[in-house]
């Protein structure tokens, strides 16, 4: 069984702080990870994968097989990053569905 | 850029009805999805499709619920009999068959399914 965890369900921080939203798996083959974002009233949309190993906006998330954790960091938060993240991972079975965390809630303060 | 569309972007019927939820998946894009979130819950895997049948499918999605590719663009999931509990937002997704961006599913905006 697959799982993705996702401790905090709000994360409240002012514009300029760093953020760290964080996200652990369980899943007992080798795993491909994941951050949707979901801005107000817009779809979910791909932030980054772990693959790729790329920095979308400022967002960076290394996957640390020995904590099975794909947190996502950002070193100075904008206003514009408020949105709901969602953490994800896609094992190894046929259809490569995605398995979600809860989400965090990101509000960032002026 | 070509996105997922969703049609209705809600839906409201009676316990008991049956009802089609309708999306159009990205033109060259050959594996599909439905997930549902329910209110406050996470988003949850519903079914994946490929090549004309079922990849994969949840302990959610159970008799009631099926999924056919009509006509070569639309992807529908269908409920036959709506339960109270059916009430949730249903996101349809589909993906690339190949290279990096096969990685990506692209999601649709959604259809708020409400069952009274």
């Amino acid at each position: 069984a697959q799982r993705v965890t996702q401790p905090e369900k709000l994360l409240s921080v002012f514009k300029g702080a760093p953020v760290e939203l964080k996200c652990n798996y369980s899943y007992s083959g080798s795993p491909e990870l994941f951050w949707y974002v979901q801005y107000s009233r817009q779809r979910l949309q791909l932030l980054l994968r772990h693959i790729s190993r790329e920095s979308i906006k400022g967002f960076t998330a290394d996957l640390n097989k020995g904590e099975t954790s794909f947190h996502l960091k950002k070193p100075f938060a904008q206003e514009e990053d408020s949105a709901m993240y969602y953490c994800a991972l896609s094992g190894d079975n046929a259809g490569n569905m995605l398995t979600f965390g809860g989400g965090t809630r990101l509000m960032v303060k002026p | 850029e070509p996105e997922v569309t969703q049609t209705p972007s809600h839906q409201v019927t009676q316990m008991g009805q049956e009802v089609i939820l309708r999306c159009v998946p990205i033109s060259n894009h050959l594996y599909f999805y439905w997930y549902r979130q329910i209110l406050g819950q996470k988003v949850e895997f519903l079914v994946s499709f490929y090549n004309n049948e079922i990849s994969e499918k949840s302990e959610i999605f159970d008799d009631q619920f099926s999924v056919e590719r009509p006509d070569g663009s639309n992807f529908t999931l269908k409920i036959r009999s709506t339960k109270l509990e059916d009430s949730a937002m249903y996101f349809c997704a589909s993906r690339a068959s190949g290279g990096l961006s096969s990685y990506e599913q692209y999601f649709g905006p959604g259809t708020r399914l409400t069952v009274t």
